[in-house]
């Protein structure tokens, strides 16, 4: 299996430009969320879906957007990319969110804005 | 608004050496807590989870603990190894209304040979 798959691996954008972040699971997990990482912050929560159709913001989600169409893909939007949107970003998933199953998390993207 | 803190940010250990890496939460209603591993550059790995209702969870050289009245967790980490250099992270999923894994800002443990 491949688990949770994150594109690209890299990224640099200038500011204002707005790109997408691709996560997609093949394990028919329910639960999915993303998260960024930054020096001294730990991981922080943006936003998470708990199914098909069904998204919800979490600590930091200004500046971000996300929709959930199929069980497998959870992309994370960047509108009007931002220096301090300058992170690690990792996509999670586990198979529900009720608390009795591990979460896998993708590889992460490294994204700088310049 | 639950807080995780890891306790010490750092350790250096001299192989073989038996060791233990702190984590409290202030919010008990949790489902459950999880300690990651990351290596540099990478993601993170599922090391243990530990279910509201239970106690500990073993895996190999690894053993979790969770005091949910007290809001603390452990991670020992049994005759340690070069290879076990990485950071560890906790992390609670909390209940109330926001299904959401909050995260410790991790350990960084440095086993020496």
């Amino acid at each position: 299996n491949a688990g949770v798959t994150q594109t690209p691996k890299f990224q640099v954008l200038k500011t204002g430009q707005s790109m997408t972040l691709q996560c997609a699971q093949d394990m028919n997990h329910e639960y999915m969320s993303w998260y960024r990482q930054d020096p001294g912050m730990g991981l922080r929560l943006i936003h998470y879906s708990v199914g098909a159709g069904i998204t919800d913001q979490g600590e930091v989600p200004n500046g971000y957007n996300v929709s959930r169409s199929t069980t497998e893909d959870f992309p994370l939007r960047l509108l009007s990319a931002a220096p301090s949107q300058t992170s690690v970003y990792f996509c999670a998933s586990s198979y529900s969110w009720v608390g009795n199953q591990p979460q896998h998390f993708g590889d992460g993207t490294r994204l700088s804005i310049l | 608004k639950q807080e995780v803190t890891q306790i010490p940010a750092a350790l250096s250990v001299p192989e073989g050496e038996n060791l233990v890496l702190n984590c409290s939460f202030t919010d008990s209603a949790i489902y459950n807590l999880q300690w990651f591993r990351q290596d540099p550059g990478k993601g993170l790995t599922s090391l243990l989870l530990i279910q509201s209702s239970q106690r500990e969870q073993t895996s190999g050289r690894l053993n979790a603990s969770l005091d949910k009245s007290s809001g603390r967790s452990t991670l020992y980490i049994a005759a340690s190894q070069p290879g076990d250099s990485a950071t560890y992270l906790c992390a609670a999923f909390t209940q109330g209304g926001s299904e959401k894994l909050v995260f410790g800002k991790g350990t960084k443990l440095t086993v020496n040979p």
